[in-house]
């Protein structure tokens, strides 16, 4: 079955303490995007990555890290968290136009 | 900046009507612009692109891009309450890099 999976779904952690959110597509896709979703802020695009070695910032980068070594992967790395990172994370991959969302990890941080 | 509105809602409709969501945007290069639906505690999934002025159809959906006016809608025929959902537009530049999405439009529609 095609689809984004992201690990892990829920995350309650500390300030400060680094954490990563991993992605993983298996459709070949070569664009991923990381976003995160607020009420009243709505999707925000973290980062994004047109192809293996080639990420960019999106609207919101500030504290986040990203890596893109295989087509498949693009992880989300958070150095040092705080709480306003507390949020609704989303991983997203296309191909052409249409963006396939993964599940979605819910995090916060204390 | 380039920013993406819509009208939070709700928009509440009763079964069978015909439900419309509004969206603009700011930057006028805009070349790439969607509709996403997304039910709660869900992810976004998409149900409409649009590239070029005019009208778009999709059985029970239409979107509609207006450039000039920098406006894209999206109406929904013969509502049924399995549409309530928060409705997103998004927008991209050339070469879909950055997607900006307005906060999104709840609707709900009524049995």
């Amino acid at each position: 079955e095609a689809q984004v999976t992201q690990n892990p779904r829920y995350l309650i952690t500390v300030t400060g303490k680094k954490l990563t959110v991993t992605c993983s597509q298996n459709m070949n896709h070569e664009y991923m995007s990381w976003y995160r979703q607020d009420p009243g802020l709505g999707l925000r695009q973290i980062y994004y990555s047109m192809n293996v070695e080639v990420t960019d910032k999106g609207d919101v980068p500030e504290g986040y890290k990203v890596s893109r070594k295989e087509k498949r992967n693009f992880p989300l790395i958070l150095e040092s968290p705080s709480p306003n990172q507390t949020s609704l994370y989303f991983c997203a991959s296309s191909l052409g136009d249409t963006q396939y969302f993964g599940p979605g990890t819910r995090l916060t941080v204390l | 900046q380039k920013e993406v509105e819509q009208n939070s809602g709700p928009l509440s409709v009763p079964e069978g009507a015909i439900a419309s969501l509004n969206c603009t945007y700011s930057d006028r290069v805009s070349q790439s612009f969607f509709w996403y639906r997304q039910y709660s505690g869900k992810s976004p999934e998409l149900i409409m692109s649009i590239y070029s002025n005019g009208d778009k159809e999709d059985g029970r959906f239409t979107a509609q891009l207006n450039k000039a006016s920098q406006y894209v809608s999206l109406l929904i025929r013969d509502s049924q309450p399995s549409d309530s959902a928060t409705y997103l537009c998004a927008v991209s530049g050339s070469g879909y890099s950055t997607l900006t999405f307005g906060k999104g439009t709840m609707l709900l529609v009524s049995p």
